[in-house]
């Protein structure tokens, strides 16, 4: 199965400040069909189910605000929020769909400094 | 509106079983469906998948020979039998609407599944 490794587990940011996110695959994701690397990025805030964000390493979803932006191939993928907010404290997961076997990194727990 | 409702979840001691269902509304029901899991304070864990007709499954090699996806079309209803609990089967269960490419864009608010004596 495909391991997905995300670091880091915390990252504590300033209001305003850059939040950087990276999820490495141990094996190569893309998708040979559409020439796109198949991995996704989610939100989960407390009490709450995921929410997806980002299909295809960098396609954002419709209703996710533009500071949100994936980016990455091969196997290292990156999530970015460009400027964070209040409203971002949340656990983001990466998640690749290349196998049959579907796997999630670990997570990274996003707060304010 | 997608709407993906799971129920079923509840304590149950180890070695017992129990069965899950996620009722889903809003768009037409030939999607792969999936269910994940997430043990108290960890993280997503992929559990199974099934394909819009049923002829497909797969399962994570934790839960394989002990658990059992299915769905009923007409019913609209995706399930998942559970068997042999274990302890460690402990963890909130979602069902997830996979728009493609084992893109998860819906997910149902999860039922707790508590496995203990």
């Amino acid at each position: 199965d495909i391991v997905m490794t995300q670091s880091p587990e915390y990252l504590a940011v300033s209001l305003g400040e850059r939040a950087t996110i990276n999820c490495k695959s141990s094996q190569t994701v893309l998708n040979s069909s559409n020439n796109k690397n198949s991995v996704a990025w989610y939100q989960q805030k407390a009490g709450q189910p995921p929410r997806l964000l980002i299909s295809w390493a960098s396609t954002r979803e419709s209703g996710v605000p533009d500071r949100f932006s994936g980016s990455g191939s091969g196997t290292d993928f990156t999530l970015t929020i460009s400027s964070l907010q209040a409203e971002d404290v949340a656990v983001y997961y990466c998640q690749q769909g290349y196998g049959a076997v579907v796997t999630f990194g670990g997570g990274t727990k996003v707060e304010i400094k | 509106e997608v709407q993906l409702v799971e129920s079923g979840g509840g304590l149950v001691q180890p070695g017992g079983s129990l069965r899950l269902s996620c009722a889903a509304s809003g768009f037409s029901f030939v999607n792969w469906m999936h269910w994940v899991r997430q043990a108290p304070g960890k993280g997503l864990v992929w559990v199974s998948r099934i394909s819009g007709d049923g002829s497909t499954i797969t399962y994570a090699d934790s839960v394989r020979g002990r658990f059992t996806i299915s769905r009923d079309n007409a019913k609209n209803t995706l399930y998942l039998q559970m068997n042999s609990l274990r302890a460690e089967d402990t963890a909130v269960y979602y069902c997830t609407r996979d728009r493609g490419w084992h893109i998860h864009d819906y997910w149902g608010q999860g039922t707790l599944v508590t496995v203990s004596s």
